[in-house]
């Protein structure tokens, strides 16, 4: 069972440059999330979808957009990359509760 | 809004040893509470979970009960094992969050090493 994939799982970016973080599920749920996970922070969220066709956004949305591509997919992009966004990125999905996580991607930003 | 807070880490047990990681809220009305556990590399699984006042959730000899009184969601484990070691999150959901599209309020994190 794949569950929540997220690609890449590792990525080095410079400041300025655009990237596009991809998640997919096949658990055929109906929400999706976008997180960051920074030391002693916990997870924040960056965006989340409830359904097919909505984006709403979360704690932390700016420098951010997303995309519900369709059910199973919903991607995160940077549109100019900058060091503050140097985390671990995780994707989650649910119907209800719990929320299922990707294994995440981390981003580092020079 | 709503809050989670953590005790402080890191936490170094030997194995055996009894271990506490203290949680407490803050939220309107009856939120329902998780904790979550990320072993290295992972992303994050649920270990258990509380959705009333004084249920219990327990999984692989981990338990915490939900205290109203308090505000508070403990989590326990009477004999940690070396494979224990990972960060553990409590979190928690609006009760009237609890349908698609909910957004989870996690703590800060607790890093727990158990040591052979």
């Amino acid at each position: 069972n794949a569950g929540v994939t997220q690609t890449p799982k590792f990525q080095v970016l410079k400041t300025g440059q655009s990237m596009t973080l991809q998640c997919a599920q096949d658990m055929n749920h109906n929400s999706m999330y976008w997180y960051r996970q920074d030391p002693g922070m916990g997870l924040r969220l960056i965006y989340y979808s409830a359904s097919e066709g909505t984006t709403d956004k979360g704690e932390v949305p700016n420098g951010y957009n997303v995309s519900r591509l369709n059910k199973r997919e919903f991607s995160l992009r940077l549109e100019s990359a900058a060091p503050s966004q140097t985390s671990v990125y995780f994707c989650a999905s649910s119907e209800r509760q719990p929320q299922h996580f990707g294994d995440g991607t981390r981003l580092s930003i020079l | 809004g709503d809050s989670v807070t953590q005790m402080e880490g890191p936490v170094t047990l030997s194995e055996e040893a009894f271990l506490t990681i203290n949680c407490t809220y803050t939220a309107t009305g009856y939120p329902s509470l998780f904790w979550y556990v990320q072993y290295p590399g992972e992303g994050l699984q649920l270990l258990l979970k509380a959705t009333k006042a004084d249920d219990k959730g327990s999984n692989k000899g981990f338990e915490a009960t939900y205290r109203k009184e308090t505000t508070s969601f403990h989590l326990e484990k009477g004999s940690v094992q070396v494979s224990d070691s990972a960060v553990y999150f409590c979190a928690l959901i609006p009760l009237e969050g609890e349908t698609s599209g909910s957004r989870l309020t996690f703590g800060e994190g607790t890093q727990l090493t158990v040591n052979p």
